[in-house]
């Protein structure tokens, strides 16, 4: 059992390049989130999805997009980066809105 | 909007001594609680939740957490900690009937021993 898979695991960039990191889940949970992870900062919700065909904006949307086309697959896209999307990003899944999240194990991106 | 403010950014504590992580919200309807774990270089894991009933919540590793809704705390606790609770600890809301989890800025817990 796999979990929540995201790839790639480290990114570098340059200013106005686009990318998309992936995400995988094989436990057929119904909500999955992005979030960036910055210093001191905590975790910044991006957007989340309850549902195959259902997103939804978080706390820090601006400068990205998602799709759920599958219930498996939440791939978070990244259009025209900027230094201020240096982060650490976390893909998470849940069965319901309640319950617990699962983490994968983050992706590094460095935008230079 | 919910959210939720960790008081301390960083605690540092010896081995042995009991240890408090303070986490305060804001919501305007029921909340839904959390506290995860991330040990360096890794994802965050569930130490406990609170969703209704006894507001006095265990979880994994000796954690508790006790949930007072006239102070809007959900503060975590643990008696006696080891030098591998050694971590950055969330809080965290959920609020309403929006899919939406928020997370505090993170407390540091630095045993020492």
């Amino acid at each position: 059992n796999a979990g929540v898979t995201q790839t790639p695991k480290f990114r570098i960039l340059k200013i106005g390049q686009s990318m998309t990191l992936q995400c995988t889940q094989d436990m057929n949970h119904n909500y999955m989130y992005w979030y960036r992870q910055d210093p001191g900062m905590g975790l910044k919700l991006i957007y989340y999805s309850v549902g195959a065909g259902i997103t939804d904006k978080g706390e820090v949307p601006n400068g990205y997009n998602v799709s759920r086309s599958t219930t498996e697959d939440f791939p978070l896209r990244l259009e025209l980066a900027a230094p201020s999307q240096t982060s650490v990003y976390f893909c998470a899944s849940s069965y319901s809105r309640l319950l617990e999240l699962f983490f994968g194990e983050g992706s590094r991106l460095t935008v230079l | 909007a919910q959210s939720v403010t960790q008081l301390d950014s960083q605690v540092p504590v010896f081995e042995e001594a009991p240890v408090e992580l303070r986490c305060n919200y804001s919501s305007s309807v029921s909340v839904y609680l959390f506290w995860y774990v991330q040990y360096p270089n890794q994802g965050l894991q569930l130490l406990l939740k609170y969703l209704s009933g006894s507001t006095l919540v265990k979880g994994i590793n000796g954690f508790e957490a006790e949930f007072n809704k006239s102070q809007t705390s959900f503060h975590l606790r643990k008696p006696s900690v080891h030098i591998s609770d050694t971590a950055e600890y969330f809080c965290a809301v959920h609020s309403g009937n929006t899919g939406k989890l928020i997370f505090g800025q993170g407390t540091t817990l630095q045993v020492k021993p």
